[in-house]
């Protein structure tokens, strides 16, 4: 079964610092993408970046960079020189084809507060 | 490049009423999903089309809610007779294929 699993409790950090956020994941599909999405207080969410689970090269975009550790099922967002607009919840998000339909499907998330 | 557009923004209905929600997709988007998220919670997804045909409502309460897709287009989502616990934020996405989903601003609903 599909399942994303992000436990950390709300995490502060200071401005300027780097931040790490877990994601876990089981799925069955040896096809599958990784995906994190930003949701503000004002609610939209917003895509930050993608992983393939046949991308040898971790992701990058910007300041957003995802650690994927495959044998671990592991996918962490890593937000480096944090600023405080990254204020937010942080959404890990999976696409397999376990139900046959490329469903997408997310975690719990991770609260992020940046403190000046 | 148009986003995802969705209608009303905010909702309040007493409970037993229905009510719809609108989503118009990126053009050219070939899949859309209707996403349930309840405060504190990640999206939980409703139903997934893709063009016109359904392709995932397992997580759909099909005794109270309905969704259509029409010309592979616009979607409408439907809550009869809505409940306390149906209470949430109703997201619309778009994407094509495998890529990445990119949402509307949601309809807030709250149930009275």
């Amino acid at each position: 079964a599909q399942k994303i699993t992000q436990t950390q409790p709300g995490m502060f950090v200071q401005e300027k610092e780097a931040v790490t956020l877990d994601c876990t994941y089981d799925t069955s599909d040896p096809s599958y993408g990784l995906f994190w999405y930003k949701q503000p207080s004002s609610g939209e969410m917003i895509f930050l970046i993608y992983q393939g689970s046949y991308d040898q090269q971790n992701a990058t975009e910007g300041r957003y960079s995802l650690n994927f550790q495959k044998a671990r099922k592991s996918a962490n967002l890593v937000i480096s020189a944090s600023q405080l607009g990254d204020s937010a919840m942080y959404f890990c998000a999976m696409r397999d084809a376990t139900y046959g339909n490329n469903r997408l499907a997310f975690g719990k998330g991770n609260q992020v507060v940046v403190i000046p | 490049e148009a986003g995802v557009a969705q209608s009303p923004r905010y909702k309040i209905i007493e409970k037993r009423q229905s009510v719809a929600f609108w989503c118009n997709p990126i053009s050219g988007h070939a899949t859309l999903y209707w996403y349930q998220q309840i405060l504190g919670q990640g999206p939980k997804l409703l139903i997934q089309f893709q063009n016109n045909g359904v392709v995932d409502d397992s997580q759909l309460p099909k005794d109270r809610f309905s969704a259509e897709r029409l010309k592979g287009v616009d979607s409408t989502l439907k809550i009869q007779p809505a409940k306390l616990e149906d209470s949430a934020v109703y997201l619309c996405a778009s994407s094509l294929a495998r890529h990445e989903a990119f949402f509307g601003q949601g309809t807030r609903l709250t149930v009275v």
